[in-house]
């Protein structure tokens, strides 16, 4: 069975840091694209970061870079998102979803951060 | 990017059929056969219903369609069910971004 945890979420003030993980299991995860994709709350789903299949290469939506950085460990087949510098508008559930060939096959049942003092 | 257009809401009664619209433009939806449809149900992992415009993957109802035309995808549910209440996000390849989602459509079965 194919599944992916997310864990990680919490409360945080703003400026802090907080570290997601996603731990993958039931595919062969180092044949996927990894994504965080996140949706605050009563809005849509946005698209947040991307990693290739070996970790080399990283994509980040506008609104993170610089802030947030993903990596992946493909020996505990695990994504991860360190995000720093938090703000208000970063409170979001945030998933992990898994990419093969423009789309996403997979996806975790996400994490809530929330960022507030 | 800015997120495709869906409309806010949409529904049906049981049996009956429902189509979302997702707007984009020739830089996503218009560009690329690479428009991908996820039903979500609140507080669980969103699921993939439709990939590459119009493919369902294995397991997803064949009441579940899509399609294109230009610059704008759809999704149809024919034969509505009530399990089928929930939102519906489109998705579609953007080069560079690489993914921009729909704003959203939430699916009611009167």
């Amino acid at each position: 069975e194919v599944q992916l945890v997310e864990s990680g979420g919490g409360l945080v003030q703003p400026g802090g840091s907080l570290r997601l993980s996603c731990a993958a299991s039931g595919f062969t995860f180092t044949s996927y694209v990894m994504h965080w994709v996140r949706q605050a709350p009563g809005k849509g789903l946005a698209w947040v970061s991307r990693i290739n299949h070996d970790g080399t290469i990283t994509t980040y939506a506008d609104s993170v870079k610089g802030r947030f950085t993903i990596s992946r460990d493909t020996a505990k087949n695990t994504l991860y998102l360190e995000m720093n510098s938090l703000r208000a508008e970063d409170t979001a559930v945030y998933f992990c979803a898994g990419d093969i060939e423009y789309k996403y096959d997979y996806w975790g049942q996400g994490t809530l951060v929330t960022v507030s003092s | 990017q800015s997120a495709l257009t869906q409309p806010p809401s949409a529904s049906g009664s049981p049996g009956q059929s429902v189509t979302i619209s997702c707007t984009g433009t020739s830089s996503d939806v218009g560009g690329y056969d690479y428009v991908s449809w996820y039903q979500h149900h609140p507080g669980k992992a969103p699921k993939l219903m439709i990939y590459d415009v119009s493919k369902r993957p294995s397991g997803v109802p064949d009441r579940f369609s899509g399609s294109k035309s230009g610059n704008t995808a759809s999704l149809t549910v024919s034969g509505l069910q009530a399990e089928d209440e929930a939102d519906y996000y489109c998705s579609s390849y953007a080069g560079s971004t690489p993914f921009v989602f729909g704003t959203g459509t939430k699916v009611t079965v009167l």
